[in-house]
């Protein structure tokens, strides 16, 4: 059972265009989410969060979007630029007791290309 | 800041040896290191999740007689694949959050090691 859902396994966008990148979860415990991008043969690079008592984030050229009633958030990037092309992962957490840091719980990723 | 970096990036091996793979906080004292494993085209897998000085705590369907996991240090945690078979082929990742940074979500991630079994 797949906690956290990104449906779109690619996406291709104009240079200078925007790109919206949509995650799904259906845990309703989770209560923070985070967006990684990952290079090819790299690990993932944190690129920008939201907790769940906001419903949007905002970091220069990326905005993150939630709706926690419909258990969806989207990750904005306007302009568009070729170095955005990389695979996006959709992170979310949810407390567990007892740690000082919480678990997080991937999706499975959008290839991104941006098109020059 | 916050770079965590693996040993070594590519291993290749002959089945039934045993392979160690090094994640290492270079700039920052990591309270939890996780591993990860990610299969082509699919989503990184939580295998286990390590706090310095304690045992590791494995996902379901993780062997941890088979990938035994070690954090010595607040810097350091070895993931050691051992008898390996060609089905431990995979890319795997570590992962850490910063010791004082309590209650964070945010994991800083090694480049990855991929290894392949022959």
């Amino acid at each position: 059972d797949q906690q956290v859902k990104q449906n779109s396994p690619s996406l291709s966008v104009q240079e200078g265009r925007i790109s919206i990148l949509n995650c799904d979860y259906t845990n309703s415990m989770f209560d923070y989410f985070l967006w990684y991008k990952k290079y090819p043969a790299e690990g993932p690079t944190f690129l920008i969060s939201i907790s769940s008592i906001k419903d949007k984030n905002e970091d220069g050229r990326f905005t993150v979007f939630l709706n926690k009633s419909a258990k969806h958030l989207s990750l904005h990037i306007v302009p568009s630029q070729p170095g955005d092309s990389a695979v996006y992962f959709c992170a979310a957490s949810a407390r567990i007791s007892g740690a000082g840091s919480y678990q997080l719980t991937f999706g499975k990723g959008t290839k991104l290309s941006v098109i020059p | 800041g916050a770079v965590v970096s693996q040993h070594p990036s590519r291993v290749i091996c002959k089945s039934g040896t045993s392979v160690k793979i090094e994640c290492r906080s270079l700039d920052f004292q990591a309270t939890t290191m996780f591993w990860y494993r990610q299969f082509p085209k699919q989503s990184l897998m939580l295998m286990a999740t390590s706090n310095e000085g304690s045992k590791a705590t494995y996902e379901q369907g993780v062997e941890k007689d088979k990938f035994l996991i070690n954090h010595a240090s607040l810097t350091l945690s070895t993931l050691t694949v051992t008898s390996a078979h060609p089905e431990d082929s995979s890319f795997y990742i570590c992962s850490a959050t910063e010791k004082g940074v309590y209650f964070t979500d945010t994991q800083y991630f090694g480049p990855g090691t991929r290894l392949t079994v022959l």
